[in-house]
């Protein structure tokens, strides 16, 4: 198994600029979670779906965030308009069957940086 | 989710073994002892969880006090490939609480 897949590895954009980070989950995998790092708040759960359906958004900073989950093999976390404190590193991870709660298999991250 | 509080950082040297502590005083009898680590850039790992008894695997041991109120996790065989930082983790299994929250870790360092 190829583990979570993340795309793009690092991203450099212009404020005002739309930003599109993507996931792939492990085949099989029901739930999906985006996750943010900063040095200064530490990794944060901003959302995370079940079945392709959102269940806890309360993490997102803002409406300039939205995540979607046309199918069980794809997200998408978009940012519009990006803002420079949106520099962080973004994280998807997704997990099995719903007993192993804390079981959750990372990707490599997103590394974007916004100037 | 009950809170868990680990000290900021330690330090260990190559080939000995690596104790690192957490406090979870709060814990309620249906939260797991989860632990994952980070290297790095790289995204968290998970390593090894438990209810009350202590558990091992082929990364490290659980070690749970009778009470639940502390765990220890230890890697038996320290290398300099395990320098990261160690997140523990308390969280129902199960049970609805789906979210997995992170504090700021222990920032462990090996030393050769």
């Amino acid at each position: 198994d190829a583990g979570v897949i993340q795309s793009p590895r690092h991203e450099v954009t212009e404020m005002g600029q739309e930003v599109t980070l993507r996931c792939k989950p492990i085949s099989g995998h029901d739930y999906l979670f985006w996750y943010r790092q900063t040095m200064m708040r530490g990794l944060e759960l901003l959302i995370y779906f079940n079945n392709n359906v959102p269940i806890d958004d309360s993490g997102m900073p803002e409406d300039r965030f939205s995540a979607k989950m046309p199918n069980a093999s794809f997200s998408t976390l978009k940012i519009q308009p990006s803002e420079p404190r949106d520099s962080a590193v973004y994280f998807c991870a997704s997990r099995g069957r719903p007993e192993d709660t804390g079981e959750l298999f990372f990707g490599e991250g997103s590394r974007l940086t916004v100037l | 989710d009950a809170k868990t509080t680990q000290p900021p950082s330690m330090d260990c040297a190559e080939g000995r073994a690596a104790n690192l502590p957490c406090n979870h005083s709060t814990i309620s009898g249906n939260e797991y002892v989860y632990w994952y680590r980070q290297i790095h850039s790289q995204g968290p790992q998970y390593i090894i969880h438990g209810l009350k008894n202590n558990e091992t695997n082929e990364m490290a041991s659980l070690i749970i006090t009778e009470d639940r109120k502390s765990s220890t996790l230890i890697l038996p065989h320290a290398t300099l490939r395990d320098t990261a930082v160690y997140y523990c983790i308390v969280v129902i299994r199960g049970g609805g609480s789906e979210k997995l929250v992170f504090g700021k870790g222990t920032k462990l360092t090996v030393n050769p």
